[in-house]
């Protein structure tokens, strides 16, 4: 089945240690998006990527960076992980093809992240 | 301003009746899309349904109908017969226009009673 494909499904790392996730698409969608999302809260958008175009939201923090080096795969970066950075970080993917108005976002099923 | 708004932060339901999670919007676009999502307690978000601003007939799939009313701006979500596996966090989302972003509700949490 066609689907959205994330890594890993928990990671832990320590405050300040670079970490990185990842999220793979078989769906050929040409839009990535990553989300985070706190307990109890609605999915927060911090970038997308449009084909290769990088489109950062405007408060998303410096320390979250992102790569899309294909079609199929995108990493979210986060360089300098503090506490507040615990979180459950969804990828989506979606197409902007003709019929893509009634066409939803797929989800994978997140990474959770904890900060020792 | 709010673009979506999710009054019921959590609502209790028994076994096999129904339940209606409310939802309302604030667009000023006249091409829009509403769409709902499931979110149990493992994370994935689970797409549900899809009403278009243009649509006449009310969403439905499976156990879930959507209660559009534009006048009103309000696309209310209905699950019907409700079962323990409904238990879950539910998103009301929006796309306006061109855009193709989503705006989420702050989503109601569902807890089925047996």
């Amino acid at each position: 089945d066609a689907m959205v494909i994330q890594n890993p499904r928990y990671q832990v790392t320590q405050f300040g240690k670079p970490v990185t996730l990842s999220c793979s698409q078989t769906l050929n969608h040409n839009v990535m998006y990553w989300y985070q999302q706190k307990s109890s809260q609605a999915p927060k958008l911090l970038f997308h990527y449009y084909d290769k175009d990088f489109n950062n939201e405007a408060d998303t923090p410096d320390n979250f960076q992102s790569r899309r080096p294909n079609t199929s795969f995108c990493f979210l970066d986060i360089r300098s992980p503090g506490l507040g950075d615990a979180a459950m970080y969804l990828c989506a993917t979606s197409s902007t093809g003709p019929s893509r108005g009634n066409q939803p976002q797929h989800f994978g099923d997140g990474t959770r992240l904890s900060i020792l | 301003a709010q673009k979506i708004t999710q009054t019921q932060p959590g609502m209790f339901v028994q076994e096999k009746e129904a339940v209606t999670l409310d939802c309302t919007y604030d667009t000023s676009d006249q091409s829009y899309g509403l769409f709902w999502y499931k979110q149990p307690s493992s994370g994935e978000m689970i797409f549900l349904i899809y009403q278009g601003s243009y649509d006449e007939q009310n969403a439905t799939e499976g156990r879930y109908s959507l209660n559009f009313q534009k006048a009103r701006k309000s696309a209310n979500l209905v699950i019907s017969a409700s079962q323990l596996g409904d238990s879950a966090m539910y998103f009301c989302a929006m796309r306006e226009g061109g855009d193709y972003k989503l705006s989420f509700g702050a989503g109601t949490t569902v807890t089925v009673r047996a």
